[in-house]
């Protein structure tokens, strides 16, 4: 168990609609990272937050958007659903330290997204 | 852009033998090059590292080198257990502290009893 929490496992819906996943970092870790891992792409990264702020993006869709709140939890907003976005989506959070080790970036479980 | 490229794609050895994964990273201010273990239905969990300044990390049965000049990086897996199947995947950042992961295309390792 990493200590990353992902909310749900898994997700069903249908095109066009719009979905939220929620990600726990563990604790004492300020920064959230957002990676896509589909069979044809693997694993790309998507988007960053530090400490409530942005801090880089990705390859990520304009119908996709994220924010990471003051207790540090994180949802990543999909919109407008394609049968494309069906995917594994998977949290990872750091400490972002300078220390040796604070680098390390643990992934939570994922989400399983399946749009029909 | 950056890019990572991983071999092979997929890699089956008999239980006992040793397993190499090989990478090759585009960035040359790549400085902080981690290797992930996943399972079935699982996220990728961390097995070793390495930093640039470090031409080669051991953790018991896992080492993984670094030549910095030829922008290599690769996983030695020795003596190998069925419990070491698994998909795995190199990746690379320019800044160990706080930069996203690029990512390879991960190596299917198989060990058979």
């Amino acid at each position: 168990d990493s200590g990353v929490t992902q909310t749900p496992k898994h997700l069903i819906t249908a095109t066009g609609q719009r979905v939220t996943l929620r990600c726990s970092p563990r604790s004492g870790d300020l920064s959230v990272y957002w990676y896509q891992q589909s069979l044809d792409q693997g694993l790309q990264f998507l988007i960053q937050y530090y400490n409530g702020e942005e801090r880089a993006k990705g390859n990520i869709l304009e119908r996709f958007s994220a924010q990471q709140f003051p207790d540090l939890h994180s949802e990543l907003n999909l919109s407008s659903l394609e049968l494309g976005d069906s995917a594994l989506y998977f949290c990872a959070s750091s400490v972002a330290g300078l220390a040796v080790g604070q680098e390390t970036q643990y992934f939570g479980p994922g989400t399983r997204l399946l749009v029909l | 852009g950056e890019n990572v490229e991983q071999h092979p794609s997929t890699l089956s050895v008999q239980e006992g033998d040793s397993a190499v994964i090989k990478c090759t990273y585009s960035d040359s201010a790549s400085n902080y090059f981690p290797w992930y273990k996943q399972e079935l239905g699982k996220g990728p969990q961390l097995i070793i590292d390495i930093r640039s300044n470090v031409g080669e990390k051991k953790d018991q049965r896992i080492a993984v080198t670094l030549n910095k000049t030829a922008k290599h990086f690769s996983l030695h897996i020795t003596e190998t257990q069925p419990e070491d199947s698994a998909v795995y995947f190199c990746a690379a950042s320019k800044s160990y502290n706080t930069d996203k992961l690029i990512f390879g295309t991960g190596t299917r390792l198989q060990v058979f009893p």
